[in-house]
């Protein structure tokens, strides 16, 4: 079946590092999406690629929709803490009938 | 957050004893899902349904039952809970009309099978 792989699985950075996830699918995916779950809460929608070599901002933070559309990319710049919690990249499967999300990136700031 | 509520919040039950958790929408959207998070596994999807009495199971359904009577309530019941079972269980929606648009999430109940 579909897996979508996210590296790493753990990133420790200092307040102010910059931070990058890595998502990959084994298959083509029509989109991909981002969340964001903070500790001890609930996945919150942060965004969705659609098209090819897509880029997308929100302030700190850039999204990347691979040329082939089997891998994406979220990069933090100058964390803060605010941007501490898990981030899951999430796609259609091959029939497009539902979401595989990826293992997800844990992201701890050290002050 | 798109009107997601779950009941109960917290649960510890013991082996072998039925559980049903509670999702609930107030906006009548038609997708409803079903996923539990456990660490180093991400978000797997259990059961989804796409209208009243339509249902259908995800990655990860053994041992899991669903159903939808109404629009707005989407149940998971647990016939015999197991400690395998002990998981962060969430449900999400999707408001659009396609199953893998955007989805919303509930709070989550926390799940342990003692």
């Amino acid at each position: 079946g579909q897996q979508v792989m996210q590296i790493p699985q753990y990133q420790h950075v200092q307040e102010g590092e910059d931070f990058t996830t890595y998502c990959n699918s084994s298959t083509t995916l029509s989109n991909i999406q981002w969340y964001k779950q903070r500790p001890g809460g609930h996945p919150v929608f942060l965004i969705q690629l659609v098209k090819s070599g897509e880029v997308k901002k929100q302030k700190r933070l850039t999204f990347q929709f691979g040329e082939a559309k089997k891998n994406s990319s979220l990069h933090i710049t100058a964390t803060q803490t605010t941007d501490v919690g898990t981030y899951f990249c999430a796609g259609p499967n091959f029939g497009n009938e539902k979401l595989t999300f990826g293992t997800g990136t844990r992201l701890t700031i050290i002050p | 957050d798109a009107g997601i509520t779950q009941s109960p919040r917290h649960k510890v039950t013991e082996t072998g004893t039925p559980v049903t958790l509670r999702c609930h929408q107030t906006e009548n959207h038609r997708y409803m899902y079903w996923y539990r998070q456990d660490p180093g596994h991400g978000l797997r999807l259990i059961h989804y349904s796409y209208g009243v009495k339509d249902t259908d199971k995800g990655e990860v359904s053994d041992g899991y039952s669903v159903s939808r009577s109404k629009t707005e309530d989407f149940l998971l019941t647990l016939e015999s809970a197991t400690s395998s079972q002990t998981s962060v269980y969430f449900c999400a929606i999707s408001t659009s009309g396609a199953s893998t648009d955007t989805q919303y999430f509930g709070p989550g109940t926390r799940l342990t099978v003692l």
